[in-house]
């Protein structure tokens, strides 16, 4: 089966840029979601096939993926970005796949 | 504005049953492929199983093949998932999750994310 490796936490300083990364074998030959998830909340669609971003989602959010790592870079951070970020992919065999999330904290 | 609200979470005992629901809203429902993702308490998040539009397609991920049942109702815009045989490792949050298909470019085949989910209904299993 498909596995998909998150840091389990990231923190930025308010206003820099935040890096959190998705590991996977030859990622870079598959699309990547990336999600956030906030205290009791549900998880929002931010960035999907890698790179997209759905109506509503500010610019400051941005993807990539290449090799086996995709990135979800978050420029100028804010407090209301704090928030857990999984990725998920489909995979041919074990469908959807999510990987097992970043906790990101705004310093 | 698309809406999925789940309901029928609560309290059930290990070994027990218990019928989830979504109702969903703002979007032709019969068109898309729906899905369960659960989450259990301060853990990340797991797909348990999808349906396609017509019922056609089913699949369950190998926690709950043979216990769970997905199902649907187009015409009254509604998702379920029949839990049975309940055990302490199902408790968790229960999302329902409508799926946006793409051609994949790797596979050429169908892939699927997961573009509008609702608000989540708690399943306990306790005794």
């Amino acid at each position: 089966s498909y596995e998909l490796t998150q840091p389990l936490s990231v923190s930025v300083a308010l206003g820099q840029t935040a890096r959190i990364t998705c590991g996977g074998n030859n990622i870079g030959s598959k699309n990547v979601h990336w999600y956030q998830q906030k205290p009791g909340q549900a998880p929002v669609l931010v960035i999907y096939r890698d790179s997209n971003r759905p109506s509503g989602i500010p610019e400051r959010f941005s993807g990539s993926n290449s090799g086996n790592t995709a990135t979800l870079t978050i420029s100028r951070a804010q407090a209301g970005d704090e928030a857990d970020y999984y990725c998920q992919v489909w995979d041919s065999s074990t469908a959807r796949v999510f990987g097992g999330g970043t906790k990101l904290t705004v310093l | 504005e698309v809406q999925l609200v789940e309901s029928g979470g609560g309290l059930v005992k290990p070994g027990g049953s218990l019928r989830l629901s979504c109702a969903a809203s703002g979007f032709t429902f019969s068109s898309y492929s729906m899905n369960w993702v659960r989450q259990a308490p301060g853990k990340g998040l797991e797909w348990v199983s999808s349906i396609s539009s017509s019922s056609s397609y089913i699949y369950y991920a190998d926690s709950v093949k043979g216990r769970f049942t997905i199902s649907r109702d187009n015409a009254k815009n509604s998702l379920y998932l029949q839990m049975n045989s309940l055990r302490a490792e199902d408790t968790a949050v229960y999302y329902c999750a409508r799926d946006q298909g793409y051609r994949g470019v790797g596979s050429g085949g169908r892939e699927y994310y997961f573009d509008y989910w609702g608000q989540g209904t708690l399943v306990t299993v306790s005794s």
